[in-house]
């Protein structure tokens, strides 16, 4: 089964610009969340996307947005990039959306501002 | 404790020796507990799922327990290789919440 995938891999923008990252999970998962990761950080929780809900929101300003399309896949938009935004974009699926559910990473999006 | 903690943040070993490290997280409203393993320039990758009060899991070398009551999981590494330096994760999964992380390193 393939794994996760996250395109694009690397991806360079200016301030200001907005960007767009696209995640496939897992064939039959139904539940995909996304992850920044900066320098010295932990993994911070962005969003989770449950059979086209939004079923739980990190702690990030508005200009970060997700989607999740019908066959699960999702996208993640931030808009007006600054600095700060520069970080490893991850994101994760599982079967459903349970607590005991592992999640399974993608290699990530490397997003660099400049 | 609010928020999920790992100590020590970066650990370096010597190949043979056995180490462990810890998570921390709040003990209240407490699911599940997964830790991951995170090699350089790879997807973190699932260790172990740990729900019960006691729970034990072990894998090869690796091993792990789980306190809810005082809130806190250990995971230890007996003989650790070369091959078992990566930052270790863990995450409270009721909130999505990870620890920073362990960085481990182990010199041959």
């Amino acid at each position: 089964k393939a794994g996760v995938t996250q395109t694009p891999r690397y991806l360079i923008k200016t301030r200001g610009q907005q960007v767009t990252l696209s995640c496939s999970p897992i064939s039959g998962h139904r539940s995909v969340s996304w992850y920044q990761q900066t320098p010295g950080q932990g993994l911070q929780f962005l969003f989770e996307y449950f059979s086209e809900t939004q079923r739980n929101k990190g702690n990030f300003p508005g200009r970060f947005s997700g989607r999740q399309f019908s066959n699960s896949r999702s996208e993640m938009n931030v808009s007006t990039l600054e600095l700060g935004d520069s970080a490893l974009y991850l994101c994760a699926s599982s079967l459903v959306k349970g607590d005991q559910e592992t999640q399974y990473f993608g290699p990530g999006t490397r997003l660099l501002v400049l | 404790i609010l928020n999920v903690e790992q100590s020590p943040q970066s650990l370096h070993v010597q190949e043979g020796d056995s180490t462990n490290f810890t998570c921390s997280f709040p003990s209240s409203n407490f699911y599940a507990l997964h830790w991951y393993r995170w090699e350089t320039a790879k997807s973190p990758e699932a260790l172990f799922v740990m729900t019960l009060n006691g729970d034990e899991k072990k894998k090869g070398r690796i091993s792990a327990t789980l306190n809810t009551k005082e809130g806190y999981s250990y995971l230890y590494i007996k003989g650790s290789q070369p091959e078992d330096s990566a930052t270790y994760l863990c995450d409270n999964t009721d909130k999505l919440i990870f620890g920073t992380g362990t960085r481990l390193q182990v010199f041959p």
